[in-house]
C-alpha cells in the first residue's frame, strides 16, 4: 500500500487552465503538506495542513488553493495557470505539525505540472 | 526567513567516503534533517540531529553543531545507487522544513 498517494502522476495543459491535484496518506498521519520543485530542483514549502486546519501559508499566489477535507486528504487547485507553474509538485506529510516527529517527512510520487 | 548553504555538486569514487555540508541561517531553529532524492524520485528521509553531535545509520551518518549552525552528511563506503541528491532542511519551532538547494552526487566507479 503507497503510504503517501498523487494524482495525477502527469499534467500537461494550456495556459489560462485550471487544474486539481489530489493527495492522500494511509499512515494516519496529522499534518500534510505541499512542496513546489522547479527545474533546477529547488524544493520549497507552499502549504501546511494540521487536522484540516491551515498552519503554514507561504507567499503563493492566491491562484493556487489547498482544500483538506480530512486529515488523510489534501488537495491543490490552481486557476488560471501560468508557464511558471510548470514544476513537480509533491505532497508529504508527517505525524505531527511539532514537536518530535514532525521533522519526518514522506512524500508522495510527485505530480508533474507542465505548462504549455 | 531561512537560508541554507550547500554545495551544488560532488564527485566520489565507489568505496569512498564523501561529506555533504550544509550551513544555515534561521530563526527558532528545532533541528537538522537530510533526505535523498534519485532523479525522477520523491525525497526520502534519511536523518535527522536537534543536538550536537553525530548520528549514525548504517553507512551514513549526520553531524550537526548548533553553536556553528553547521552540519554535515557523511557516506560511506559508497556504492554507485548513491548517485542522487541530497537535501539538507532546517526544521523550525513553527513546524516548517525549509530545504537547501540539493547537492548533487555523483559516484563513478
Amino acid at each position: 500500500d503507497t503510504a503517501v498517494s498523487q494524482t495525477p502522476k502527469y499534467l500537461v495543459t494550456q495556459m489560462g487552465n485550471d487544474k486539481s491535484i489530489k493527495c492522500e496518506q494511509n499512515l494516519g498521519h496529522d499534518t500534510m503538506y505541499w512542496y513546489k520543485q522547479d527545474s533546477k530542483k529547488f524544493l520549497k514549502i507552499m502549504f501546511s495542513y494540521n487536522n484540516k486546519e491551515l498552519i503554514i501559508n507561504e507567499t503563493v499566489p492566491n491562484r493556487f488553493s489547498p482544500k483538506s477535507p480530512d486529515k488523510a486528504h489534501l488537495n491543490l487547485h490552481i486557476n488560471s495557470l501560468e508557464l511558471g507553474d510548470s514544476a513537480v509538485y509533491f505532497c508529504a506529510s508527517s505525524p505531527v505539525a511539532l514537536g518530535a516527529g514532525a521533522n519526518v517527512l514522506t512524500f508522495g510520487a510527485g505530480s508533474r505540472l507542465t505548462v504549455l | 526567513g531561512q537560508s541554507l548553504e550547500q554545495p551544488s555538486e560532488v564527485t566520489a569514487v565507489e568505496g569512498a567516503i564523501v561529506q555533504i555540508n550544509c550551513t544555515y541561517q534561521t530563526s527558532g531553529f528545532y533541528g537538522l534533517s537530510w533526505y535523498q532524492q534519485h532523479d525522477g524520485g520523491a525525497p526520502t528521509f534519511l536523518s535527522y540531529n536537534a543536538l550536537d553531535g553525530l548520528e549514525e545509520t548504517g553507512r551514513f551518518s549526520s553531524f550537526l553543531s548548533r553553536s556553528d549552525s553547521y552540519g554535515y552528511l557523511l557516506l560511506q563506503e559508497l556504492q554507485m545507487k548513491d548517485s542522487a541528491s541530497y537535501f539538507c532542511a532546517v526544521f523550525t519551532n513553527a513546524g516548517k522544513s525549509t530545504f537547501g538547494d540539493g547537492t548533487t552526487l555523483t559516484v563513478k566507479p
